[in-house]
């Protein structure tokens, strides 16, 4: 069955420190991995996906199909990166038409 | 620039009352789905509408129904209100296209059932 865990509902860091919010998923085949974020009184948008190899807001994700990870980094915290993270995963029967998110990780990043 | 609206914003039922979320989109695009988010189990998909006149179960579709009105309409109703179903929910749309598909989210309706 697929799945997205995050095994962390709350992540504390001072600002400047390093961020790494993570993400394992359960899945057969070639998943597409995502990163939504939720910023306090925002909608849910999409930060990053993992196909692009992007850096966004100085954010970068790499997939690791041995360790079935996707875990989200920052070398520096900023404050305005407070927020919710939530790691989705689509693929497999359905097709892309069906995200599975995890948990969630709230990030609170201290002056 | 409205993109995904959701209306109500807040809605409080008492056990066994009916009522339906709107959602509207007006990004021309094919998807649409609701979510519910609880605490500690993210966003679980309702059901989605790949397209206009069809509709299709999500991971938790029991005691909804959904109506794909037209391209831009998607609504969610709930026949009996359950507390189980106090939860925030959340419209999406989807672009599409490219392979992938970007959801974009309403603000949500934040529903209590006492």
């Amino acid at each position: 069955a697929q799945r997205v865990t995050q095994p962390e509902k709350l992540l504390s860091v001072f600002k400047g420190a390093p961020v790494e919010l993570k993400c394992n998923y359960s899945y057969s085949g070639s998943p597409e991995l995502f990163w939504y974020v939720q910023y306090s009184r925002q909608r849910l948008q999409l930060l990053l996906r993992h196909i692009s190899r992007e850096s966004i807001k100085g954010f970068t994700a790499d997939l690791n199909k041995g360790e079935t990870s996707f875990h989200l980094k920052k070398p520096f915290a900023q404050e305005e990166d407070s927020a919710m993270y939530y790691c989705a995963l689509s693929g497999g029967s359905g097709g892309y038409n069906k995200l599975i998110f995890g948990a969630g990780t709230r990030l609170a990043v201290h002056p | 620039n409205a993109g995904v609206t959701q209306t109500p914003k807040f809605q409080v039922l008492k056990t066994g009352q009916s009522m339906t979320l709107q959602c509207a989109q007006d990004m021309n695009h094919n998807s649409m789905y609701w979510y519910r988010q609880d605490p500690g189990m993210g966003l679980r998909l309702i059901y989605y509408s790949a397209s206009e006149g069809t509709t299709d179960k999500g991971e938790v579709p029991n005691g909804y129904n959904v109506s794909r009105l037209n391209k831009r309409e998607f609504s969610l109703r709930l026949e009996s209100a359950a507390p189980s179903q106090t939860s925030v929910y959340f419209c999406a749309s989807s672009e599409e296209g490219q392979g992938w598909e970007k959801l974009f989210f309403g603000s949500g309706t934040q529903l209590s059932v006492l």
